[in-house]
């Protein structure tokens, strides 16, 4: 079983600054990926970032990073000069990671999210 | 169209109705999944197909019957249902790991059908 914590239930922060939404996670799988997604209020999950556990260097896109401490179990998402247009729901989210061999396909498990509102 | 579809947006429903929730994907994946949000709850898989078979049937209710007639349409049959249904119904797609060879890929979600049970 796979399981995501996201402490934050919300943050405040101010426009052009830097901002951390934190993740852990638990899982008993050897192999498995780490998701972050941005949940506007229009309700689209919108894919930002992705790290696998077996990447040796963190991910990073545009202004997004995931700060990836695996002995930690922790995958952080870094926002740096943070927008307006920031402001919204983030979910951190994992899946396991298979070999091909069965096919199929696999669910993701998310944590509760974190409200980020960006102040001007 | 792009991406992932849903419709409608938003359903009211008696909790006699019989309702479907459609979802399409124009991604060219294998992959389509159904997720439940309700407030103040973390997003809940309910089911997976992959390669128009269901992998995943997490312990959901009878009331909520999925179809994937191909690998482009999801359905959602919703029947009797109870006003703690009321949610965000959030459909997405991805790669089968199978096409995609193994490891972890993306899921893309549409915008949600906004469910409310009277």
């Amino acid at each position: 079983a796979q399981k995501i914590t996201q402490t934050q239930p919300g943050m405040f922060v101010q426009e052009k600054e830097a901002v951390t939404l934190d993740c852990t996670y638990d899982t008993s799988d050897q192999s498995y990926g780490l998701f972050w997604y941005k949940q506007p209020s229009s309700g689209e999950m919108i894919f930002l970032i992705y790290q696998g556990s077996y990447d040796e260097q963190n991910a990073t896109e545009g202004r997004y990073s995931l700060n990836f401490q695996k002995a930690r179990k922790s995958a952080n998402l870094v926002i740096s000069a943070s927008q307006l247009g920031d402001s919204a729901m983030y979910f951190c989210a994992m899946t396991p990671s298979r070999d091909n061999s069965g096919g199929g396909a696999d669910g993701l498990t998310f944590g509760k999210g974190t409200h980020l509102i960006i102040q001007p | 169209e792009t991406g992932v579809t849903q419709t409608p947006r938003h359903l009211v429903m008696g909790m006699t109705n019989k309702k479907s929730l459609k979802c399409e994907q124009h991604l060219g994946h294998n992959a389509m999944y159904w997720y439940k949000q309700s407030a103040k709850k973390p997003l809940e898989l309910m089911f997976v197909y992959s390669l128009e078979e269901r992998v995943e049937n997490n312990s959901v209710p009878s009331r909520f019957s999925p179809e994937c007639p191909n690998s482009s349409h999801l359905f959602l049959h919703l029947h009797t249902l109870q006003p703690e249904d009321s949610a965000l119904y959030l459909c997405a797609s991805s790669q089968d790991r199978a096409v995609a060879g193994g490891g972890v890929y993306e899921q893309y979600f549409g915008p949600g059908t906004r469910l409310t049970v009277t």
